[in-house]
């Protein structure tokens, strides 16, 4: 089944331990990125990738890293997770970065900093 | 950057009943996608819509691209259909702040 995973779905944490949400996608896509949902704000994109060690900042990058290494892995690293972090972490791919493609959500990832 | 404004913000139904979901943007777009977030906050790619009209079972979408917007059409609304409803624009997929939808049964 072509999907896109993350994990953990759910997590807990404290001010200052880093973390890690993978993300993977098994369609061969060459796009990845992430995205933060905040209530009121819809979705805001954090990082993106167009393909394998090719990474770009989005509209609301501080405080969060990423790496590509593999085309199917897309992890976001929070070096020291602030409680204004909290919140509903999406990865998403596509085929392509291009106009004509459609993007795939994972399930998400809720995270709490306390 | 493009702004993208949906409405309304909310909307409460009862099963059955059709409703219109909107999308403004403030300048040209390539891209144009709806969205469905489910209870459980899956997002769901409904349409892929630059322009033009599509259709898939009850649900509709028509781009006027010359004019900025999208409309997303639900007719005769089933209780699965509730939750938040989203339009993105454009290759980085700008969202807008969505729909929250609510069908009573």
């Amino acid at each position: 089944e072509a999907q896109v995973t993350q994990n953990p779905r759910y997590l807990i944490t404290v001010t200052g331990k880093k973390l890690t949400v993978t993300c993977s996608q098994n369609m061969n896509h060459e796009y990845m990125s992430w995205y933060r949902q905040d209530p009121g704000l819809g979705l805001r994109q954090i990082y993106y990738s167009m393909n394998v060690e090719v990474t770009d900042k989005g509209d609301v990058p501080e405080g969060y890293k990423v790496s590509r290494k593999e085309k199917r892995n897309f992890p976001l690293i929070l070096e020291s997770p602030s409680p204004n972090q909290t919140s509903l972490y999406f990865c998403a791919s596509s085929r392509t970065g291009g106009t004509l493609e459609t993007q795939y959500f994972g399930p998400g990832t809720r995270l709490l900093v306390l | 950057g493009i702004q993208v404004e949906q409405s309304p913000p909310d909307l409460i139904l009862q099963e059955g009943a059709n409703s219109t979901l909107r999308c403004n943007f403030s300048d040209s777009v390539n891209n144009l996608q709806w969205f469905h977030q489910n209870p459980w906050g899956q997002l769901i790619n409904l349409f892929y819509i630059p322009s033009g009209t599509k259709q898939n079972g009850r649900l509709s979408a028509t781009t006027v691209a010359t004019e900025r917007y999208s409309l997303l059409y639900i007719s005769s609304s089933q209780t699965t259909d509730s939750g938040v409803y989203f339009c993105a624009v454009n290759n980085d997929m700008r969202f807008g702040a969505g729909t929250r939808l609510t069908v009573k049964p």
